[in-house]
Formats: C-alpha cells, sequence, structure tokens
C-alpha cells in the first residue's frame, strides 16, 4: 500500500471550490508540495515551502495542513485546472508521491 | 531561468539496460540534488531516487534497489539514470527534476525535464 493516499478522483463544476488531500503519516512531520500535470505534459509545480505559489500559478491555488492530512484547494476553479493532482514529501526510506487526484471541471 | 534538458526516446528489449540523460542549463548544478520520478502509461508519478550535488550520496526507492544507478558528470552538469535488467513494466517516461528543501520540513521539485520516453519491448 502506498506511504500517501490520495482520492483518486474528484469533479467540481466551474467557478466552484474543490479540496484535494493526501494523507500520510510522514504528513504529520513535514509538509506536502504539490503539482499539475496536464495530458501529455511533464509536472508542474503549483504549492511549494508550506504554501507558497511560483510565478505564474494562480492565487487560487493554496495549501493547507492538518494532522496527517495535506490539502490542496482550488477556489474559484477554471477550466484550464483540469488536470491530475499530485501532493509529494519525505517518505520512510526516500521521498514518496501520492497516488494522484485526477479533477475534472464540470 | 534554469531549464532540464534530457536524451531522446530509447527502445529495449528486456534484459538490457538503458541510460538517460539530463543536463543543466542555468545556474545551481553544483548546489542541488536531483531526482528521477517515472510515470507508466495512464499511472501516476513513481519517485525513484536521488543524487547529491556532488554525486557522491545516492539514496534510491527500495523497488528499485540493485537495478538503479545515478551519477553524475559535474564538468558537463549532466546527470544520469542507468536501469537494468529491464522488463515490459519498465515501459515509462523518465523524469528528472531539482530539488529544493527548506530544512528538513519540506521539499520541492523544480523545474522538471521533458520527459524521456523508454520503451521495453521484444
Amino acid at each position: 500500500s502506498s506511504e500517501v493516499t490520495q482520492g483518486p478522483a474528484m469533479s467540481v463544476a466551474l467557478g466552484q471550490t474543490v479540496r484535494i488531500t493526501c494523507q500520510g503519516d510522514s504528513l504529520k512531520t513535514s509538509y506536502a508540495s504539490w503539482y499539475q500535470q496536464r495530458p501529455g505534459q511533464a509536472p508542474l509545480l503549483v504549492i511549494y515551502n508550506k504554501n507558497n505559489r511560483p510565478s505564474g500559478i494562480p492565487d487560487r491555488f493554496s495549501a493547507s495542513w492538518s494532522g496527517n492530512t495535506a490539502s490542496l484547494t482550488i477556489t474559484g476553479t477554471q477550466a484550464e485546472d483540469e488536470a491530475d493532482y499530485y501532493c509529494f514529501s519525505r517518505g520512510r526510506s526516500g521521498w514518496v508521491f501520492g497516488g494522484g487526484t485526477k479533477l475534472t471541471v464540470l | 531561468q534554469v531549464s532540464l534538458v534530457q536524451s531522446g526516446e530509447e527502445v529495449k528489449k528486456p534484459g538490457a539496460s538503458v541510460k538517460v540523460s539530463c543536463r543543466t542549463s542555468g545556474d545551481g548544478f553544483h548546489r542541488h540534488h536531483l531526482h528521477w520520478v517515472r510515470q507508466t502509461p495512464g499511472q501516476g508519478l513513481e519517485w525513484m531516487g536521488v543524487i547529491s550535488p556532488s554525486g557522491d550520496i545516492t539514496i534510491y526507492a527500495q523497488d528499485l534497489q540493485g537495478r538503479v544507478t545515478m551519477t553524475r558528470d559535474t564538468s558537463t552538469s549532466t546527470d544520469y539514470m542507468e536501469l537494468s535488467s529491464l522488463r515490459p513494466e519498465d515501459t515509462a517516461i523518465y523524469y528528472c527534476t531539482r530539488d529544493h528543501s527548506n530544512g528538513d520540513i519540506t521539499w520541492w521539485l523544480d523545474p522538471w525535464g521533458q520527459g524521456t520516453l523508454v520503451i521495453v519491448s521484444s
């Protein structure tokens, strides 16, 4: 079983808010970073260093955390946000990605 | 502006080895760790391992121990990932990506190479 678990799929209506979560023991002591991957493209960093956005990432993306759960929230979801999302954190013997969440924008 | 440029597509037979390169263009090669990540068709991202800035320390995913070797040539700012005893299930896109961290509490990966497709087929 994966060290970090994510729900496999979510859907959100255009303009609404969606929260994507990762759960795992490693998230009790470290902060996850988050990646967006559109079909046929390399992953793109969207959240780093707790709750920072790289240049060019819209401010509708934000992160939060509680206990063993890290969350990525998209507020006012746009059509271009439809993608796969992955969390990344330190694992037991290296680093680990969550299984990924496929986000569909309705 | 830093970019990571990877070598091209490879087609290998089962049992063979493949060596993928990742050249850093821009600053910081000597200051950052470098991770390798792969993605099998239609599946998620799998962390493979990391190499230190000087190249003297590597940490590999347990599932790949014994088959993967990561090295770097500091004179050309190029990283290499070699995977041996290839199996059809190693067919995947392989990415290199630069490590960043804040103490021992958070890590992030940016930028990413464009990916190298490795096909293992008889």
